[in-house]
């Protein structure tokens, strides 16, 4: 499968920081990156939809503001946690849309994830 | 609201045996069905993609897709320890999000 790279795959930073999370496709040119944040024991939740060269669709809940999306180039996207507080410590990973597969699929290859700690 | 329903689990299977995973969904446009594995810490490992009534054979893997009974499933044969994880069913129109279920917890017993 198609290759998603993330980094940094770990951080621990103070309350009040800003911490930036890079994600990659690395064979392959994505047009469409997801984010997601996973709290332990649950699901996958969907933050933002990222079209490279238009401003992210975030979902509803989440604020625009504190997460800032970029999507600059067709194989990076970042996610970039403004004023981090410890409710944002979670698992945030990414997800790119392969289109070599065709406009009928939506085949999507996740990052390894970056857990984000706040103290 | 779109849903993705799944049982949480856990699933309890001996090895060898056969693992049979279920999803149902509530949006009937939804047109591409994906179950992913997610390793404790790790991000989701693509298995399977169905798009087509019917089933969907690869090595142990079988998906079976019913879009008249909204109801996708996952079969693992022989199944084995390395298969313990937990199993995200996800659904979605051409273009759109990836909804997920809450997955399923399979653990399998040596």
């Amino acid at each position: 499968g198609a290759v998603v790279s993330q980094h940094p795959s770990w951080v621990i930073c103070k309350s009040g920081t800003s911490v930036k999370i890079e994600c990659r496709s690395l064979d392959f040119q994505a047009t469409t990156m997801f984010w997601y944040r996973q709290f332990p024991k649950q699901s996958l939740m969907l933050m933002a939809t990222s079209n490279e060269g238009s401003k992210a669709t975030y979902e509803q809940g989440v604020e625009k503001d504190k997460f800032l999306i970029n999507h600059a180039s067709l194989t990076l996207s970042t996610l970039t946690v403004t004023s981090a507080h410890p409710e944002d410590s979670s698992f945030y990973i990414c997800s790119a849309r392969d289109p070599r597969r065709g406009p009928h699929t939506d085949t999507q290859y996740f990052g390894p994830g970056t857990r984000l700690t706040v103290l | 609201q779109k849903e993705v329903e799944q049982n949480s689990g856990p699933l309890s299977v001996p090895e060898g045996a056969i693992a049979s995973l279920n999803c149902t969904y509530s949006d009937r446009g939804s047109q591409s069905f994906f179950w992913y594995r997610q390793y404790s810490g790790k991000s989701p490992e693509l298995i399977m993609f169905i798009y087509s009534n019917g089933d969907k054979e690869d090595g142990r893997f079988t998906a079976q897709l019913n879009k008249a009974s909204q109801y996708v499933s996952l079969l693992i044969r022989d199944s084995q320890p390395s298969d313990s994880a937990t199993y995200l069913c996800a659904v979605n129109q051409a273009g759109t999000a990836l909804i997920f279920g809450k997955g399923t917890t399979l653990s399998v017993s040596s």
